[in-house]
This record gives C-alpha cells, structure tokens and sequence, in this order.
C-alpha cells in the first residue's frame, strides 16, 4: 500500500487567512483526492486533484475557496482560503491504486 | 449523486461475539465498496473491501457481504477483542471517488 504523508499535522489560523496542505505519497498514483472530517462525523470528498489539469470539485466546494495543485503523480496542495470558524476540520488526502488509502490528516482549527 | 446509509450507529458487544454492520446505496452503478476502520485521532485504515462481480469476501475474523440487487453490503466481525472498538465506515464508489457512510462507533466489553 501507499505511504501517504501530510504537512501540516494541524494548525491554528486566525480567520481571513489561508493555509495550505501538502500531500506526499512515496509511490506514483493515478487518483488522488481531498476530504474533510469534522469532529466526530464522517468523511466528505472535497475535489478529485487531477494531475496536469484543475480539480474537479463536489458539489458544495469551489476551485475559489479550496484551491488544489497536483503537479506531479505523488504529490498535491489544497489550499483553504479565506477561513472562518466554519473551516475547523481535519482534512485528509488519499491515494487510489487498486485501493484507496488515507493521509494522517491535518488538524485545522480557525479563530 | 451516490447516497450511503450505515446502520447501527453504535454497536455495543460482548468479547467474543459477533458484530454486524449494514450499508445501503442508491447508485445501482457503484461497483466497489470499501470498509474503514477508524481509532480516535487516526486516519480510516482500510480494512476489507469487495467489488461487484463478487458476492463474499473473508479476511480471517472479517467479511463483506454484497446484495447487488438489494443495493445493500455488510461488514462482519466475527470472534470480537477489545481491539476491534473503533468507528467503521462503509464507503461506495462508481470510480474512485467515495461516499461514505455516516459511520458506525462499535464498543466491544471485555
């Protein structure tokens, strides 16, 4: 399976900025994708990040507000832009081979 | 677009017991359908998974069933330890974009 790593682990942001999350994984992969967790509730796909064109994004997220960069096939950003308490989650990337595995998350929490 | 629904939403079982959680979609054209398994503060470790062109699977103590006409998968733990308390969630998918189910939080009582 593919090790996948995240940067940040969390963060505590001050409403109105930005953060970005990157995303590693140790092997090339043709699907990655970015969910969001709040506490306690289940996993939500935000976007599909492409690798060599835009995101395609769920309904209820756009490219303005969670900007996402896939430049290569082991690595990706998703930017939250513009925060609000509303934006406190974790935020998980995954990786799809044959099977899809999950990032450690990142641990977002906005003042 | 593709509706998960995931019952119980709390198991609570004795040591050694089994455990059974169920699943339903909407999307007749889903035709993969993994199972997670998450620990307080972790990420979903995928447990067992089953595609469509197959009814059962087993992994030692776990199994997946599929109802493809019924629209409806199970998970079974078999043989429960303490180290199976965790929330699991269902997940189905046409490709590779999942939706989840709500999750289910299993307690099993030494």
């Amino acid at each position: 399976s593919a090790v996948i790593s995240q940067k940040p682990s969390r963060d505590i942001c001050q409403r109105g900025t930005s953060l970005t999350i990157q995303c590693q994984v140790d092997s090339q992969v043709t699907m990655m994708f970015w969910y969001r967790q709040q506490p306690g509730q289940s996993l939500t796909l935000i976007a599909t990040a492409n690798q060599g064109s835009e995101a395609t994004y769920e309904s209820g997220f756009v490219i303005d507000k969670f900007p996402i960069s896939r430049p290569n096939l082991t690595f990706s950003t998703l930017t939250v832009s513009n925060m609000s308490p509303e934006d406190s989650s974790i935020y998980l990337c995954s990786a799809s081979g044959d099977e899809q595995y999950f990032g450690p998350g990142t641990r977002l929490t906005v003042t | 677009g593709e509706n998960v629904e995931q019952h119980p939403s709390t198991l609570s079982v004795q040591e050694g017991d089994s455990a059974v959680i169920k699943c339903t979609y909407s999307d007749s054209a889903s035709n993969y359908f993994p199972w997670y398994k998450q620990e307080l503060g972790k990420r979903p470790q995928l447990i067992i998974d089953i595609r469509s062109n197959v009814g059962e699977k087993k992994d030692q103590r776990i199994a997946v069933t599929l109802n493809k006409t019924a629209k409806h998968f199970s998970l079974h733990i078999t043989e429960t330890q303490p180290e199976d308390s965790a929330v699991y969630f269902c997940a189905a998918s046409i490709k590779w974009e999942l939706s989840f189910g709500a999750g289910t939080t299993v307690t099993v009582r030494a």
